[in-house]
C-alpha cells in the first residue's frame, strides 16, 4: 500500500529544545517537501529536495533544517532558533516534473510548550 | 514570482445547490494549476490540475474547474453540493517557467454545505 507516512501525529516539545519530525514514502518520488500550516495563512514551503543528498531552503526556512540521505526519507529538525515552532507540518512527494501534482502525508501537530 | 488569490475565506452553500470556490493567479510563464482538499487535521488530498488543452478541468468527487487566461482564474466549481463536501480548499500554482519546482498555495477557502 504505497503512501506517505508521518510520525508522530502529535508532537509536544518544551521551549529551547530541538525536535526532529519524520517523513518517509514508498512511492518512489524523487521530489519531497515540508510545509507548514498555520490558520489563515496557508502552506508555506520549508525546504524542498528534488534528488537524494540535495535540497534548497523554501520561503521560510529560517530555524529548520532537514536532511536527504536516502529517496524515502526526509526527516525536517525544528531548532530552538525557531521563534514561533508551534503549527502544523506537512510532508509530501512528488515525481519530478513541473506538470505533477503532489502527494501529502497526514502532517504532524507540534506544540511548543 | 507566482502568487495566487484565494478571495473568500469562507463559502456557506446549501445542500443540493451549486458551488463554486474562487481562485486567481499571477505567473510570468504559464500557469500549472491545482486544487486539493483537506479535511480536518489530515494532510491535503489531489483534486484536479490544470497543465494544458481543455479549459475545464474535471476532478476526483464530482467536482471540476474551469481555466480562463484572460480573467487568470481556475474556479473550483460542483454541480450539486454534499454535506461531505465541507472542507477547507486550496488552490495552488507553478509557474511553467520558473527554475524550481516550487508550488504556491492559497490561503485556503473553507467551504461549509448546509443540509
Amino acid at each position: 500500500d504505497g503512501g506517505i507516512t508521518q510520525s508522530p501525529k502529535y508532537l509536544f516539545r518544551k521551549e529551547g529544545q530541538n525536535v526532529t519530525l519524520s517523513c518517509e514514502q514508498n512511492l518512489n518520488h524523487d521530489a519531497m517537501y515540508w510545509y507548514r500550516q498555520d490558520p489563515g495563512q496557508g502552506l508555506r514551503l520549508i525546504y524542498y529536495s528534488q534528488i537524494v543528498n540535495d535540497f534548497q531552503k523554501g520561503d521560510i526556512a529560517e530555524g529548520y533544517s532537514v536532511s536527504r540521505e536516502k529517496k524515502e526519507s526526509f526527516p525536517l529538525t525544528v531548532t530552538s532558533a525557531q521563534k514561533n515552532p508551534t503549527a502544523f507540518y506537512l510532508c509530501a512527494s512528488s515525481i519530478s516534473g513541473k506538470i505533477y501534482e503532489q502527494f501529502f502525508g497526514p502532517g504532524t501537530r507540534l506544540t511548543v510548550l | 514570482a507566482q502568487s495566487v488569490a484565494q478571495p473568500e475565506d469562507q463559502v456557506n452553500v446549501a445542500e443540493g445547490n451549486p458551488l463554486t470556490v474562487k481562485c486567481t493567479y499571477s505567473v510570468s510563464g504559464n500557469p500549472y494549476l491545482f486544487w486539493y482538499v483537506q479535511y480536518p487535521n489530515r494532510g491535503l488530498q489531489f483534486l484536479l490540475k490544470y497543465i494544458t488543452g481543455d479549459n475545464l478541468v474535471k476532478g476526483s468527487y464530482g467536482f471540476e474547474a474551469e481555466f480562463n487566461k484572460s480573467q487568470t482564474s481556475f474556479h473550483l466549481k460542483k454541480p450539486s453540493a454534499l454535506v461531505s463536501d465541507s472542507a477547507l480548499y486550496f488552490c495552488a500554482v507553478r509557474d511553467s517557467g520558473a527554475g524550481s519546482y516550487q508550488l504556491t498555495f492559497g490561503k485556503g477557502t473553507k467551504l461549509s454545505v448546509i443540509p
